[in-house]
């Protein structure tokens, strides 16, 4: 069936370090990929997302990458500051079109 | 402006009890959907709303019942509570099916004992 794995799936870093999480797809036809940012006792909210058109997206300190032929993609968090300590999920849209696998997700913890 | 919001946010029950849960949404968005979440597990989709008056089963549907009951709310029924639905279940709504972004409610925490 579909599916999304997602690694690592803890990430500790240093405050102005950046951090990389990676997710692999199975079907070929997701053409959609978000990232979705969860602090502790709230639901997830979007951070930045890409479809399949177009092989990078950067908004300030995060940027996405996409590889199609590969079927993966990451996200890249620069300058990280405490504040990005949460859990990351990243997802992609299944074969018809109509809802969003997710990865299993990644907490990622900053030091300061 | 709400975006989605759940009710209750917690909740106990004893197995074989049922409850609904409620989600509305105030931004107009044409679909809607329940996720939950375990831990390890990541997001899974238990049903889906794309538009007024349709329903469809996610990846986990069994246990579980939906209702759109008009454009902004849809509720999930449990009616037989079983342990293995203790979770964190999430609402979401959407402009339109998948390829816009999900807007989350809070969540409810369901402990089922």
């Amino acid at each position: 069936g579909e599916n999304v794995e997602q690694h690592p799936s803890t990430l500790s870093v240093q405050e102005g370090d950046s951090a990389v999480i990676k997710c692999t797809y199975s079907d070929s036809a997701s053409n959609y990929f978000p990232w979705y940012k969860q602090e502790l006792g709230k639901g997830p909210q979007l951070i930045i997302d890409i479809r399949s058109n177009v092989g990078e997206k950067k908004d300030q300190r995060i940027a996405v990458t996409l590889n199609k032929t590969a079927k993966h993609f990451s996200l890249h968090i620069t300058e990280t500051q405490p504040e990005d300590s949460a859990v990351y999920f990243c997802a992609a849209s299944n074969q018809a079109g109509t809802a969003l696998i997710f990865g299993k997700g990644t907490t990622l913890s900053v030091s300061s | 402006n709400a975006g989605v919001t759940q009710t209750p946010k917690f909740q106990v029950l004893k197995t074989g009890q049922s409850m609904t849960l409620q989600c509305a949404q105030d931004m107009n968005h044409n679909s809607m959907y329940w996720y939950r979440q375990d831990p390890g597990m990541g997001l899974r989709l238990i049903y889906y709303s794309a538009s007024e008056g349709t329903t469809d089963k996610g990846e986990v549907p069994n246990g579980y019942n939906v209702s759109r009951l008009n454009k902004r709310e849809f509720s999930l029924r449990l009616e037989s509570a079983a342990p293995s639905q203790t979770s964190v279940y999430f609402c979401a709504s959407s402009e339109r099916q998948v390829l816009t972004p999900l807007h989350f409610g809070n969540g409810t925490r369901l402990t089922v004992t």
